[in-house]
């Protein structure tokens, strides 16, 4: 299996910063690679999927980097509503890991 | 647009059987689409648990061994889980997915399964 490494495992920071979070997998996984966000009760919504593409209706402050085994979510400037949790997920060869999470708290 | 709705038993006893159902509502489960199961573990993260093609091809997480299978209903535009020989260890959120060429873009709001 491929095992995908996000860091950090938390954060906070504050409304308007710019936070990056990066996803390293455990071999090449060219751009196969998929971000989520997560809310309290609620199910992920896909936000980035082959590493740089934006879902349709997801802001242009995220943005997702990266190729081969290391990748980047950057959220450029921190509205209240993006205090979440973060996941990658390689979708190369299965079974299609997620990374363990990244929470995003409100400093 | 497509919606997926999952239902099934929210209490299970050990060792036994745990089913679910996605329905699809909005499109078509006959679309070249793979449908896909994902569970999350309370306070844990989020874990693939394997996929239904329309042509019937599944793919499963090798850590599930051979308790699993999915399968689909295309009269009743649905697939299903079905996981044997359940543990404490399977009680989860579990969410039905459709995977499109831009991933997992549309996903139920999860069920959630006891095993006690």
């Amino acid at each position: 299996d491929i095992q995908m490494t996000q860091s950090p495992s938390s954060l906070s920071a504050s409304v308007g910063d710019r936070v990056t979070i990066t996803c390293r997998a455990s071999r090449s996984i060219s751009n196969y690679l998929n971000w989520f966000q997560q809310k309290p009760g609620k199910a992920p919504k896909s936000l980035i999927y082959a590493a740089s593409i934006l879902q349709s209706g997801v802001p242009p402050r995220f943005s997702g980097g990266g190729s081969g085994a290391d990748f980047t979510l950057t959220i450029s400037s921190l509205h209240p509503e993006d205090f979440a949790t973060y996941y990658c997920q390689q979708s190369y060869s299965t079974p299609y890991t997620f990374g363990q999470g990244t929470k995003l708290e409100i400093k | 647009q497509v919606q997926l709705q999952e239902s099934g038993p929210g209490l299970v006893k050990p060792s036994g059987t745990l089913s679910l159902t996605c329905v699809v509502s909005g499109g078509s489960i006959s679309s070249n689409n793979w449908w896909t199961w994902v569970r999350q573990p309370p306070g844990k993260g989020l874990e693939w648990v394997g996929e239904v093609f329309q042509s019937g091809s599944t793919n499963y997480n090798p850590s599930l061994k051979n308790r699993l299978t999915i399968s689909m209903d295309k009269s009743k535009n649905q697939f299903s889980l079905k996981l044997t020989s359940v543990a404490a260890a399977d009680t989860a959120v579990y969410y039905c997915t459709r995977v499109e060429q831009s991933g997992m873009d549309v996903w139920g709001q999860g069920t959630t399964v006891t095993v006690s």
